[in-house]
């Protein structure tokens, strides 16, 4: 089955702890993304990659990294998590980010406490 | 930067009602739209994509238009369900790699 995986679904961390979560994908697709969702905000674009190693900031990338050293995972890493990070995480993959013609996939979500 | 807007931000109809959904965009030059659609702690589901080149789309009940010069789409649904209460975002690319999505309706059917 096509599918994006998040991992974990929910996750209770502290300020400072370092976390990772990951996102895998199946489809072989070039395009990754990820998203914070946060209430009256929307979803807000953190990162993306088009393809390995080829990636860029979206709307508001402080405070996170990533990396795309294989096609198939995006992770998003969180070095020195701050409570203002407390939000819902997607991740998404498209086959191309060229065209306009592709639609997103999105993950699950990874609902993020930060205490 | 690309600003999104979705209103009204919650919507309730009965059954069988055809309804109009709305996103303005203040960047005309777009390189695609979306409409998606989220159910309660779920992800989102891709309903229909216009590139900056077409002026609709249709999938079944949606339909989905796009008018850039005035910086609009509006997503029609016809005869509304109760397994269409969800709630559809809208999010518009201007470079194929960034997208910036609007704040979402929240739509109710009553049965």
């Amino acid at each position: 089955e096509a599918q994006v995986t998040q991992n974990p679904r929910y996750l209770i961390t502290v300020t400072g702890k370092k976390l990772t979560v990951t996102c895998s994908q199946n489809m072989n697709h070039e395009y990754m993304s990820w998203y914070r969702q946060d209430p009256g905000l929307g979803l807000r674009q953190i990162y993306y990659s088009m393809n390995v190693e080829v990636t860029d900031k979206g709307d508001v990338p402080e405070g996170y990294k990533v990396s795309r050293k294989e096609k198939r995972n995006f992770p998003l890493i969180l070095e020195s998590p701050s409570p203002n990070q407390t939000s819902l995480y997607f991740c998404a993959s498209s086959l191309s980010s060229g065209g306009g013609r592709w639609t997103q996939y999105f993950g699950p979500g990874t609902r993020l406490l930060v205490l | 930067k690309q600003e999104v807007t979705q209103i009204p931000a919650a919507l309730s109809v009965p059954e069988g009602e055809n309804l109009v959904l709305n996103c303005s965009f203040t960047d005309s030059a777009i390189y695609n739209l979306q409409w998606f659609r989220q159910d309660p702690g779920k992800g989102l589901t891709s309903l229909l994509l216009i590139q900056s080149s077409q002026r609709e789309q249709t999938s079944g009940r949606l339909n989905a238009s796009l008018d850039k010069s005035s910086g609009r789409s509006t997503l029609y649904i016809a005869a509304s369900q109760p397994g269409d209460s969800a709630t559809y975002l809208c999010a518009v690319s201007n470079t194929g790699n960034q997208f910036y999505f609007g704040t979402g309706t929240s739509l109710t059917v009553i049965p």
